[in-house]
Formats: C-alpha cells, sequence, structure tokens
C-alpha cells in the first residue's frame, strides 16, 4: 500500500496569514504516460462530510474559492491556503488514487486560528 | 442536484453484522464508481471499498477482505456495505463517496459524499 504521510498534524494560523500543509507518498504519484500526479486534498469539517477541494494534486474543484491551490509533484505535495478566512478551520487530508486500490489517505492536518 | 441518502445510525453487538444503505437520490449513479469509507474517533479517513454498478465489479481493501460486502441495487439507485463480525474498533461514521466523474472508472476521487452514517459496537 501506498502509505501518505501529512505535516504537521496540526496547525494554526492568524486570520489573513498563509497556512501550509504538507503531504509526502511513499511513492511517485506521477504516472509517466500522462504527466498527471494522482493525489487529491479533502476538507473535513466536524458533523459534515468531507469536501474535494483538489485533485490532479493542483485542479481546484469547482466552487472552492481560488485562496486554496495545491502543487508538487512525485512524492511531494502542498495545499496552501493563501489568506485564511475563519471558516477556513478544519481537518485537511491528502489522498493518492494513483494505482490499484487501497486508496489510501494522510492522517490528516487539523487547522485552527491563532 | 444529485444527493447520496445514508440510512440511519446503528448500535451493534460485538460479532454482529451491520448493514448500511446509500441512496442517490435525485439522479443515477450505475455510471459512477462509489465507494465507502470510514472516520473512526480520533482517527482519520479510512476507504474500505469500491463498486462499479455498470459492470458490477468490487474491490475491497486487503484490510476488510473476507468480513465487508459491498452490492448494489440499480433499480433503487442504491448502494450498500456490510460488515462482519464487528469488533470494537469498528466504531466509525461510514460514507459513502461517489467519484467525481460519470465514466471515469479508474480514477477515484471522490467528488460528492454522503453524510456518513453512525455505527456503534457497544456490549
Amino acid at each position: 500500500d501506498i502509505v501518505m504521510t501529512q505535516s504537521p498534524d496540526s496547525l494554526a494560523v492568524s486570520l489573513g496569514e498563509r497556512a501550509t500543509i504538507n503531504c509526502k507518498s511513499s511513492q511517485s504519484l506521477l504516472s509517466r504516460s500522462n504527466s498527471k500526479n494522482y493525489l487529491a486534498w479533502y476538507q473535513h469539517k466536524p458533523g459534515q462530510p468531507p469536501r474535494l477541494l483538489i485533485y490532479w494534486a493542483s485542479t481546484r474543484e469547482s466552487g472552492v474559492p481560488d485562496r486554496f491551490s495545491g502543487s508538487g509533484s512525485g512524492t511531494d505535495f502542498t495545499l496552501t491556503i493563501a489568506s485564511l478566512q475563519a471558516e477556513d478551520v478544519a481537518a485537511y487530508y491528502c489522498q493518492q488514487y494513483y494505482s490499484t486500490p487501497p486508496y489510501t489517505f494522510g492522517q490528516g492536518t487539523k487547522l485552527e486560528i491563532k | 442536484q444529485v444527493q447520496l441518502v445514508q440510512s440511519g445510525a446503528e448500535v451493534k453487538k460485538p460479532g454482529s453484522p451491520v448493514k448500511v444503505s446509500c441512496k442517490a437520490s435525485g439522479g443515477t449513479f450505475n455510471k459512477y464508481a462509489m465507494s465507502w469509507l470510514r472516520q473512526a474517533p480520533g482517527q482519520g479517513l479510512e476507504w474500505l471499498g469500491g463498486a462499479i454498478p455498470i459492470f458490477g465489479t468490487v474491490n475491497y481493501a486487503p484490510k476488510f477482505q473476507g468480513r465487508l460486502t459491498i452490492t448494489t441495487d440499480e433499480s433503487t439507485n442504491t448502494v450498500f456495505m456490510e460488515l462482519n463480525s464487528l469488533r470494537f474498533e469498528d466504531t466509525a461514521i461510514y460514507y459513502c463517496a461517489r467519484v467525481r466523474r460519470s465514466g471515469d472508472y479508474e480514477n477515484w476521487i471522490f467528488g460528492l459524499w454522503g453524510p456518513g452514517t453512525l455505527v456503534t459496537v457497544s456490549s
């Protein structure tokens, strides 16, 4: 199985400041055939189901504010929230969908307001 | 607009089975891959298994192979998850999720989620 490791486990950022969450995979998620990285990011608030933010490592899902961006390639990826808003308080998860199942998630990063 | 509607909370004893349903309301799912995931208290997200209704294929995470059964009923646009031999550590919120794009059976990007069903295993 591909192991996904996020850092940090928790993060406190001031409103309006940048938040950065990292995700590392145990093997490359970059496909040689289509040059795509098979990595998604989700936001998960208590009492709600997870919400897809980013897929193909950097493609924003429809309706997701443009302060959310994804970057990285191969084994190292980053989710950046450019200017933290109060409604961004949540847990964030990366997920790989590179190969045969199981499709694995990082352990999550809890984002709070400083 | 399609919504995934899940069955209600369950309380089960260790060793018993649980069956949770997920109905696509307002649309169909037969051309979408569907999955079941869970989140145990204080833990992260875990993929249990998935199905492609139009092909009748199912995949399970090795951890759940032999204990998990995913079935679909295209006549009612419903996917089911049955987990047998429940253990205390199976206490979790169970989510069904649909991939984001119709006809995409290779890229398991979960674009639509159900609200979750709490399954509590207690003696």
